[in-house]
Formats: C-alpha cells, structure tokens, sequence
C-alpha cells in the first residue's frame, strides 16, 4: 500500500489561514470517510485533531477543519497561531485492512 | 487520565529478536482495540499492527508481516509487540496507541491516544 501523497511543507503568517492537501486513491481516501489527521511537534507523540474526515476530537480549537473531495482530503488551519507551527500527517483506512499515512507537511508559521 | 507508555526499546544486531511493552491506564484497556505504529528516523509515521479489544483479531502491515506479533494482556493492562528478524530498515521510534472505540473499523483506525514512543534500533 503506497503512502498518502502529502506537500513537504506549507506556510503562512499569523492570522492567515492555510490549507494542507493529502492525495490518496479510490482504494483508501476516495473509497471510505475515515481519514485522520494529526498534529506532531519536534520529539513529541503525534496529537489526533482530526477523524472521519472533518470531525473534531473535544479539546480541538475549530481553528482547525478538515474536508474531502474525491480521491484528495485536506486540512484547513485558520487564524494560524505560533503554536501550530508542526508537522501534520493524514492517514486513511484502507481495505486489507489497512491504515495509509501520508509523509507529512511541515507547517511553517512566518 | 488516559495515559501509554511504552518501553522495551534499545539496540538490537540484525537477525535478534526484541519485545516491546505498553502499559495502559486510565481507561478500561479490554474495551478498545490498539494500534502499534513507527516511525524511522526523520522520517514520516508508518502503521505496523493492530490487535481488537479481546485480542482475537489482529492485522499487520505487509513490511513486518510475519516477522512481528502482535498481543495483549487485558488482565494486565499491557500490549505487546514481539519482533524477530530484525533489519536495519526497522529502526524507529515505536508508539503505542489507542482506538477511539471498541471496534477500531467503526472509527477507520483512528488513534486517539498516544504513547510517548520507545526507540529501537538494529545496528551491528
């Protein structure tokens, strides 16, 4: 099972919002509504933030929203915050059973 | 409060076999399926195993398929994973994590708790 296809990096100025796009295919992101997304700082654990696609966990800012079109889920980071500065990986199910991540986007905050 | 922590971890030569650990609290353990997933170094997150929340069920990535296992205690609140065969592409951090739910395919493998991670490393 290939990887998500994630941009190594995205960036934007506080206050701003960005977004962060994650590629799969018909067989995982195009196939199920069950794409996570996580949030991972330098030498930490990743941090859920995002499940079936755009719901929220309880303790997520709604800074943070997550969509779908077709075969591409993304992650939309409004009113960009230092703190967001991090990586942030997607992964989705996949038949097998399976779990695909994606290789990450470093977010940078200007 | 929900917490994991895994241990186990060191440096391994090629060939040996180790045991990771991950002890559970704060939550009812036999309630929720676990995930183990790695990461290499510098590298992005890549998902190893899962085990359900009774241990009768369990998947593997095609890359350690056969060469590592999967398993629980829920009497002692740990999971396990035993790797054999170990190659130098195994090298990573291993974390431990939780499903939202007692069926891990109801919430599409999500995990929603983490453990620190313990680092493996196989070098001669």
């Amino acid at each position: 099972q290939s990887a998500l296809t994630q941009p190594p990096s995205a960036s934007g100025s506080p206050g701003q919002s960005v977004t962060i796009s994650c590629t799969g295919t018909n067989s995982d992101v195009g196939a199920y509504n069950y794409v996570s997304w996580y949030q991972q700082h330098p030498g930490k654990a990743p941090k859920f933030i995002i499940y079936e696609v755009n719901k929220r966990p309880s303790g997520v800012p709604d800074r943070f929203s997550g969509s779908k079109s077709g075969n591409t889920a993304s992650l939309t980071v409004s009113g960009l915050q230092a703190e967001d500065e991090a990586d942030y990986y997607c992964s989705s199910y996949a038949a097998g059973p399976n779990l695909v991540f994606g290789g990450g986007t470093k977010l940078t905050v200007l | 409060q929900v917490q994991l922590v895994e241990s186990g971890g060191g440096v391994v030569q090629p060939e040996r076999s180790l045991r990771l650990s991950c002890a559970a609290s704060g939550f009812i353990f036999n309630n929720y399926g676990m995930h183990w997933v790695r990461q290499a170094p510098g590298k992005g997150l890549e998902w190893v195993a899962i085990i359900s929340y009774d241990g009768t069920k369990k998947f593997y990535a095609d890359s350690v398929k056969g060469r590592f296992t999967i398993s629980r205690d829920n009497s002692n609140n740990r999971l396990y994973l035993e790797m054999s065969s170990l190659r130098t592409e195994d090298t990573a951090v291993y974390y431990c994590a939780k499903c939202p739910t007692l069926s891990c395919y109801s919430s599409g493998y999500a995990l929603d708790v983490w453990g620190q991670g313990t680092t493996v490393t196989v070098s001669s």
